[in-house]
């Protein structure tokens, strides 16, 4: 039973590309969180996505970011025209169920560098 | 607006001691939280969780204790291992996982 996989593990981009994170969640599990955690911070929530659903969505920028978790296949989490500032380690957590006795299982994180 | 909060974002404690790490949060219908290690360059792993109805969970090393009324829950690691160097993050679950700063701990042998 595979953990989550997150890839690719790192990835580098020029400022104004985009960068695609996929996160593939464990086996049975429906709900998958993005977070971001930034030099000597702790872990930021972005996104909170269902199959097929964006549940919830405060951490995200405004502008720039999006993300989705289709029927079939990985969440993704894009950002479009990066800038330095959007370099970080990006973590994706996914769990059968919400509720008491239900915790979250990690990815091993990408870990985007925009120069 | 941080509605969990580690306050210490460090811990240097000798190997053999006890490592007390500490979580505070804001919202009172919290109910379900969780405890997990991060080692560099890793994902965050789950380590120990506590319910609402119990003021405290034991595994182990591990212990979490709950205390609803000042809304402030700590990890205790009795005995301390150099292996136990990590940052500890504390969360709540309640629709979504709300994540502290982290305490990066360091157990010196």
């Amino acid at each position: 039973n595979a953990g989550v996989m997150q890839n690719p593990r790192h990835l580098v981009r020029r400022r104004g590309q985009e960068a695609r994170l996929r996160c593939s969640p464990m086996k049975g599990h429906s709900h998958v969180y993005w977070y971001r955690q930034l030099p000597e911070e702790g872990l930021k929530f972005m996104v909170y996505l269902q199959k097929e659903n964006i549940i919830d969505e405060s951490g995200m920028p405004k502008e720039r970011f999006s993300a989705e978790f289709p029927k079939e296949g990985p969440s993704i989490l894009r950002i479009q025209q990066v800038v330095r500032g959007d370099s970080a380690a990006y973590f994706c957590a996914s769990s059968p169920r919400l509720g008491e006795g239900t915790e979250a299982f990690f990815g091993q994180g990408t870990r985007l560098t925009v120069v | 607006d941080q509605q969990v909060k580690q306050n210490s974002p460090s811990l240097s404690v000798q190997e053999g001691r006890i490592s007390i790490l500490n979580c505070d949060y804001t919202n009172s219908m919290f109910d379900y939280f969780l405890w997990y290690k991060k080692y560099p360059a890793e994902g965050p792993t789950f380590l120990i969780s506590i319910s609402s109805i119990k003021d405290k969970n034991e595994d182990g090393r591990f212990t979490v204790f709950l205390n609803k009324s000042a809304k402030h829950l700590s990890l205790h690691i009795v005995p301390s291992q150099p292996g136990d160097s990590a940052v500890y993050f504390c969360a709540a679950d309640f629709n979504k996982f709300y994540f502290g700063s982290g305490t990066k701990l360091n157990v010196k042998p």
